[in-house]
């Protein structure tokens, strides 16, 4: 089972949408990253968030991680077809230990 | 180069034999990191190294598979016996050792092992 669960699995959408993707867990984190790959490359980290209730924007991305810090959210506001990915989170819960999630397949079409 | 690296890029093996993946970190970053990614899905955790030990190796899915760094700095990934079941992208990371609160982890472009 996996420790955390992002939703939606799939998302597409048209070009200057908004859309949100959740990442929860029953368990509470020191820290939570999110990520964002592209076929054939790696991970590229996007933002780390590490205080219950934060919110960090990225231009048009806001994240939040829950007050509990059991859960998170990204929220992508006219997205662009550059937006297109898989963006995971990332929770750490102690130093060096990550524990993925599935990963949300955006598509934005023009 | 200024990135992670690893190779092969791509790796085709007949189920039963054996394959070395390897991993060239940032220059300077302590800790080393393998995951294991399906098509289109999560990471999952392998191991990692803080130098060259490795404190948690509780992610390798069974005693085939065995990691070790030399000098700080490369890794190997080594996979006895492959089955196909070992067919995945794995992806190497590092990162510095800077206290609890700097995680960023620099991942390389992974080996795509294909078991036939």
């Amino acid at each position: 089972t996996q420790l955390l669960e992002q939703s939606p699995q799939f998302l597409s959408i048209q070009e200057g949408e908004n859309l949100t993707v959740y990442c929860n867990s029953s368990s509470v984190f020191s820290s939570l990253q999110w990520y964002r790959q592209e076929p054939g490359e790696g991970p590229v980290l996007l933002v780390t968030v590490v205080t219950g209730g934060e919110v960090k924007k990225l231009k048009r991305l806001t994240f939040q991680f829950g007050d509990a810090r059991k859960d998170s959210s990204l929220h992508i506001t006219a997205a662009q077809p550059g937006d297109t990915g898989l963006y995971l989170c990332a929770g750490a819960r102690r130093i060096n230990k990550f524990y993925f999630g599935s990963g949300t397949k955006l598509n934005v079409k023009p | 180069g200024a990135g992670v690296s690893q190779s092969p890029s791509n790796k085709v093996t007949e189920k039963g034999k054996d394959v070395e993946l390897r991993c060239d970190p940032i220059s300077g970053h302590t800790a080393l990191y393998w995951y294991r990614q399906s098509l289109g899905q999560g990471l999952e955790f392998l191991i990692y190294f803080q130098g060259n030990s490795a404190p948690d190796k509780s992610g390798l899915p069974s005693d085939r598979f065995s990691a070790e760094r030399t000098g700080g700095s490369v890794s190997t990934l080594t996979i006895q016996r492959t089955q196909q079941e070992d067919s995945a992208v794995y992806l190497c990371a590092s990162s510095f050792w800077v206290g609890e609160k700097s995680y960023e982890q620099y991942f390389g472009p992974g080996t795509r092992l294909t078991v036939t």
